[in-house]
């Protein structure tokens, strides 16, 4: 139980250009998700928490205009990357928080890797 | 602010070789702690957790004791094995407050046979 999909799993797109990634808890609601970015070699940081039905918390130096997170329902976060740059590349992962964290720890998707050109 | 830290890699070891990765941690409450793989390409899976001071935490033969005098949770395996190349990320999170996770910077392994 407690599984988290993530769409898609790689997307390759052009400087400019706005990339939407999906994140979604399968088989349990997800009041809360995290939403993580990691460059190569380097560990995760966290850049924002998504609670449904409200605004996103995001953490100092995260850009909200750029990485628009929306948490319309308790199974779905999405973050999309504005007017994307090579900067942007990277690994952005999604971690859903449940009642169940206690036995599953946080669940975390496989990853979506953003290149842009 | 809470913080892990883990020992820098990369890590080389022989197939069979014993493994530890050390792991200590700075949290004003009493989180809970973790160990995630992350595979190459992959996204992060959980490895094994402790939830309060003196548990262990076992999966897939390694292991991992929540030492809260020290501020430590070492990863430990006895014999390593090629699948076993990876990146072992420590964790923290207090989840009785629904907290976020912090991670450690990761530490490489590579199992050579």
């Amino acid at each position: 139980g407690a599984v988290v999909s993530q769409h898609p799993s790689w997307v390759i797109c052009k400087s400019g250009t706005s990339v939407k990634i999906e994140c979604r808890s399968l088989d349990f609601q997800a009041t809360t998700m995290f939403w993580y970015r990691q460059f190569p070699k380097q560990s995760l940081m966290l850049m924002a928490t998504s609670n449904e039905g409200s605004k996103a918390t995001y953490e100092q130096g995260v850009e909200k205009d750029k990485f628009l997170i929306n948490h319309a329902s308790l199974t779905l976060s999405t973050l999309t990357v504005t007017s994307a740059h090579p900067e942007d590349s990277s690994f952005y992962i999604c971690s859903a928080q449940t009642s169940l964290i206690e036995r599953y720890g946080y669940t975390f998707g496989s990853g979506t890797r953003l290149t842009v050109v | 602010g809470d913080s892990v830290t883990q020992m820098e890699g990369p890590v080389t070891l022989s197939e069979e070789a014993f493994l530890t990765i050390n792991c200590t941690y700075t949290a004003t409450g009493y989180p809970s702690l973790f160990w995630y793989v992350q595979y190459p390409g992959e996204g992060l899976q959980l490895l094994l957790k402790a939830t309060k001071a003196d548990d262990k935490g076992s999966n897939k033969g390694f292991e991992a004791t929540y030492r809260k005098e020290t501020t430590s949770f070492h990863l430990e395996k006895g014999s390593v094995q090629v699948s076993d190349s990876a990146v072992y990320f420590c964790a923290l999170s207090d989840l009785g407050s629904y907290d976020k996770v912090i991670f450690g910077p990761g530490t490489s392994l590579s199992v050579i046979p």
